[in-house]
């Protein structure tokens, strides 16, 4: 069984950065994508990018696009995504998410983590 | 950028039929996947290619997508069915883009 289990909740000031982790168990971690989907307090889902390990390759949404970076260490099976600039409407929920299907990053999401609380104040 | 639109509640007694729409410009050339998100837990995929069902998800779930407009059907509505509903499509090819529904809360009465 799959299972994507993310890092801590974090507390940030305007203008730092915040890196958010995601280890995968229980299945091939290099040949799948995850995406990065956050939620702010009431709102819905944004999809914020993703990577496929095996071949090294990020696709941001463009909202972040030079915000955000997506990395992935394929020694630990874990994901990362980083965000820089924070301001308060970055407060959120922020999720990884594994592809169903393998070597694309347009499939639908199978497996979630259980969400990373970033609040960014001052 | 590809715009979802849904209704931002619908409401449905226990034993009858919910119906969510997810409108979008010829959404029916895309494939549509849908899922549940229950307070305070991560979203859960009850759908996905427009109208098949993940094991483990209830028969009472389906889906389509014709047109303009992609619809959840959850049938004999329980309490347990009481979330959030997103659709999500996959948007340009060459620069890939997640786009999420704008959400549909669904209150069992």
């Amino acid at each position: 069984q799959v299972q994507l289990v993310q890092s801590g909740a974090e507390v940030k000031k305007p203008g730092s950065s915040v890196k958010v982790s995601c280890k995968a168990s229980g299945g091939t971690f290099s040949s799948y994508a995850i995406s990065w989907v956050r939620q702010a307090p009431g709102q819905g889902l944004e999809w914020m990018g993703g990577i496929i390990a095996i071949f090294g390759t990020s696709n941001y949404a463009q909202k972040f696009q030079g915000r955000v970076t997506i990395t992935a260490d394929e020694s630990t099976s874990t994901a990362y995504m980083e965000l820089s600039s924070l301001r308060s409407e970055d407060t959120a929920v922020y999720y990884c998410a594994r592809g169903a299907q393998v070597a694309t990053i347009t499939s639908h999401f199978d497996y979630w983590g259980q969400g990373t609380l970033v609040t960014v104040s001052s | 950028s590809y715009v979802l639109t849904q209704p931002p509640s619908v409401s449905v007694a226990p034993g009858k039929t919910a119906r969510i729409t997810c409108g979008g410009s010829n959404i029916g050339s895309r494939s549509v996947h849908w899922y549940q998100q229950k307070a305070g837990q991560a979203p859960v995929l009850v759908i996905y290619y427009d109208s098949d069902r993940p094991s483990g998800i209830p028969e009472r779930f389906s889906g389509s997508n014709s047109g303009n407009t992609a619809t959840l059907t959850i049938s004999r509505v329980e309490a347990g069915d009481e979330a959030d509903y997103y659709c999500q499509v996959w948007d340009s090819s060459s620069d890939p883009q997640g786009v999420f529904g704008t959400g549909t809360k669904v209150t069992v009465l």
